[in-house]
């Protein structure tokens, strides 16, 4: 069975430039999870979404993090205008709602921004 | 709120030795356990995970048990291989509708040969 696929696995860019992250979840998941992880702050949830929809995106650093999940089986993480600071892995993860809340992460992407 | 306390790495073992990590919680009524492992490059993955008070999860040689009574979950396995090198961190998910992973700030092991 295919994981959680994620794209790109590496990006690098200046800063100021648009960032749009990918992620499939594990078809029959319903929901889908965004963390960033970092040496500093370590890993942190940035939005989960049941059933495509947003339900906390407390995590969300401020309004250059935007995400959607137009259908079941694709969600986006996008930043615009990226800076240093946003220079992290970027985890996805899926995971049964009603289940024991066990999540299946995706590889990850490491974004880059100079 | 849920939080997760886990000892502070890094943790550095010598091959066949004994390793714990411990893991305390704090969460209302009865959360689910988890273990999860991150080795080098990738995702997170799960370990084990015990979803009631003295269940035992185990995985590839690996034990933690359910303490209601300490609110603990530690990570132990009797003998360590290099291959176990890698970044440890327990979870749990309250009883409570939002089903929402609550992770501790991970222990990193390394073992040496």
């Amino acid at each position: 069975d295919a994981g959680v696929i994620q794209s790109p696995r590496h990006e690098v860019t200046e800063m100021g430039q648009e960032v749009t992250l990918r992620c499939k979840p594990i078809s029959g998941h319903n929901s889908l999870f965004w963390y960033r992880q970092t040496m500093m702050r370590g890993l942190e949830l940035l939005i989960y979404f049941n059933n495509n929809v947003p339900i906390d995106d407390s995590g969300m650093p401020e309004d250059r993090f935007s995400a959607k999940m137009p259908n079941a089986s694709f969600s986006t993480l996008k930043i615009q205008p990226s800076e240093p600071r946003d220079s992290a892995v970027y985890f996805c993860a899926s995971s049964l709602a009603g289940g024991t809340g066990e999540l299946f992460f995706g590889e990850g992407s490491r974004l880059t921004v100079l | 709120g849920d939080s997760v306390t886990q000892m502070e790495g890094p943790v550095t073992l010598s091959e066949e030795a004994f390793l714990t990590i411990n893991c305390t919680y704090t969460a209302t009524g009865y959360p689910s356990l988890f273990w999860y492992v991150q080795y080098p490059g990738e995702g997170l993955q799960l370990l084990l995970k015990a979803t009631k008070a003295d269940d035992k999860g185990s995985n590839k040689g690996f034990e933690a048990t359910y303490r209601k009574e300490t609110t603990s979950f530690h990570l132990e396995k009797g003998s360590v291989q290099v291959s176990d090198s890698a970044v440890y961190f327990c979870a749990l998910v309250s009883s409570g509708s939002a089903r929402q992973l609550t992770f501790g700030s991970g222990t990193q092991l390394t073992v040496l040969p």
